[in-house]
């Protein structure tokens, strides 16, 4: 019972490189998500894809771009990492339907990325 | 942007202690959940309320939303160790089809 596998879990950049964070589920979910987190302000959307070939902004996606690769992967890709953008990443799922609101979003474990 | 606040921001209290943490928001939302989350793991979903006025109880822990759809709070009875970690609430915007986070409350429960 996997869920949602993010990977890696830890890495390390320096200012200027470029990452793609890796994200698959395997509940046959529709929907997508990737978010990050930082001390005193919970999680904020980067980018989602509600359903498989598309893929919508979020909150704060200056730095980020995405791929809804299948309805299985969704990737997040930094082009050109800075200090402002290390946090803790996380990868959630979810069904998109009628009663979507009241639907869980299932998280990975995270990846916590340090930029230097 | 829709905001919600959270608060306390930390809560360090002794095992039997009852507590109350509170999600505030200006905006309404159509639904309400509420996640805790464990050290080097990722959010898990506790509860949902969706009617305003609603209470939902989950053993010890007590979930009321709002009768205006834009607040709820999270009440734990006799907290244990077991309960330490970081509480968000999350609202749903059904026009937007996200969900916005709360700023999280970090309970710390001692023996």
């Amino acid at each position: 019972n996997a869920g949602v596998t993010q990977t890696p879990k830890f890495q390390v950049l320096k200012t200027g490189q470029s990452m793609t964070l890796q994200c698959a589920q395997d509940m046959n979910h529709n929907s997508m998500y990737w978010y990050r987190q930082d001390p005193g302000m919970g999680l904020r959307l980067i980018y989602y894809s509600a359903s498989e070939g598309t893929t919508d902004k979020g909150e704060v996606p200056n730095g980020y771009n995405v791929s809804r690769l299948n309805k299985r992967e969704f990737s997040l890709r930094l082009e050109s990492a800075a200090p402002s953008q290390t946090s803790v990443y996380f990868c959630a799922s979810s069904e998109f339907g009628r009663s979507w609101g009241n639907q869980p979003q299932h998280f990975g474990d995270g990846t916590r990325l340090s930029i230097l | 942007t829709q905001l919600l606040e959270q608060s306390p921001q930390f809560l360090s209290i002794q095992e039997g202690e009852n507590l109350t943490v509170y999600c505030n928001s200006s905006s309404v939302f159509s639904s309400l959940q509420w996640y805790r989350q464990e050290p080097g793991e990722g959010p898990v979903l506790l509860v949902t309320v969706v009617t305003g006025g609603e209470v939902k109880k989950l053993k010890r822990l007590t979930f009321q939303f709002g009768d205006a759809r834009k607040d709820s709070s999270l009440h734990i009875t006799a907290a244990q160790p077991g309960d330490t970690g970081l509480y968000l609430c999350a609202g749903l915007n059904t026009g937007f089809q996200k969900l916005v986070f709360g700023t999280g409350t970090r309970l710390l429960v001692s023996p």
